[in-house]
């Protein structure tokens, strides 16, 4: 019972548009949302997050928007550059086992110059 | 400041055979995590270690040992190996603290082969 979806495998973007990278949740438990990129052969780095007390969180170029009603979450990068191409997850917490993160399967993203 | 630091990056083995597979952070953090990744599967949490001296099962634990040796170390056993258990081996460690979660950083993985 995959818990955490990314239901876009990959997703190609023209350099300078925006990038919009999706994520859905089934559990209602979950209270904390992450997203993650990873280069190959490399392992992921955190990006950004969101609690679910909020519906957006900003940092420069990337922006988190969650929407707990319809259990989803998305990833804007504008604009978007050929650094961005990678593979990005979606990840999820909850309070009472908040150690532990549940991963979506990973979107993979190019950006297209 | 190294991060966290996976040994070794590449292994191939023979079905049954044994390996241990050893992480080490320099960030004195106190949680610790093994992970497995597949392709079209994301990462899953293999084991974790809350603190020095705990350790605890995650979503996919069978096949595997887990020994936190100290703060810094937290070391991941395959008793005999399967094929099923090729995979790139993600070790991870955050600072965590109670309710308020803190991002986990994360080894540059260990690819396992098992022939």
């Amino acid at each position: 019972d995959q818990q955490v979806k990314q239901n876009s495998p990959s997703l190609s973007v023209q350099e300078g548009r925006i990038s919009i990278l999706n994520c859905d949740y089934t559990n209602s438990m979950f209270d904390y949302f992450l997203w993650y990129k990873k280069y190959p052969a490399e392992g992921p780095t955190f990006l950004i997050s969101i609690s679910s007390i909020k519906d957006k969180n900003e940092d420069g170029r990337f922006t988190v928007f969650l929407n707990k009603s319809a259990k989803h979450l998305s990833l804007h990068i504008v604009p978007s550059q050929p650094g961005d191409s990678a593979v990005y997850f979606c990840a999820a917490s909850d309070i009472q086992g908040a150690q532990k993160l549940v991963f979506g399967q990973g979107t993979r993203l190019t950006i297209n110059p | 400041n190294a991060g966290v630091t996976q040994t070794p990056k590449f292994q191939v083995l023979k079905t049954g055979q044994s390996m241990t597979l050893q992480c080490a952070q320099d960030m004195n953090h106190n949680s610790m995590y093994w992970y497995r990744q597949d392709p079209g599967m994301g990462l899953r949490l293999i084991y974790y270690s809350a603190s020095e001296g705990t350790t605890d099962k995650g979503e996919v634990p069978n096949g595997y040992n887990v020994s936190r040796l100290n703060k810094r170390e937290f070391s991941l056993r395959l008793e005999s190996a399967a094929p099923s258990q090729t995979s790139v081996y993600f070790c991870a460690s955050s600072e965590f603290k109670g309710a308020a979660y803190n991002e986990q950083f994360f080894g540059p993985g260990t690819r396992l082969t098992v022939l």
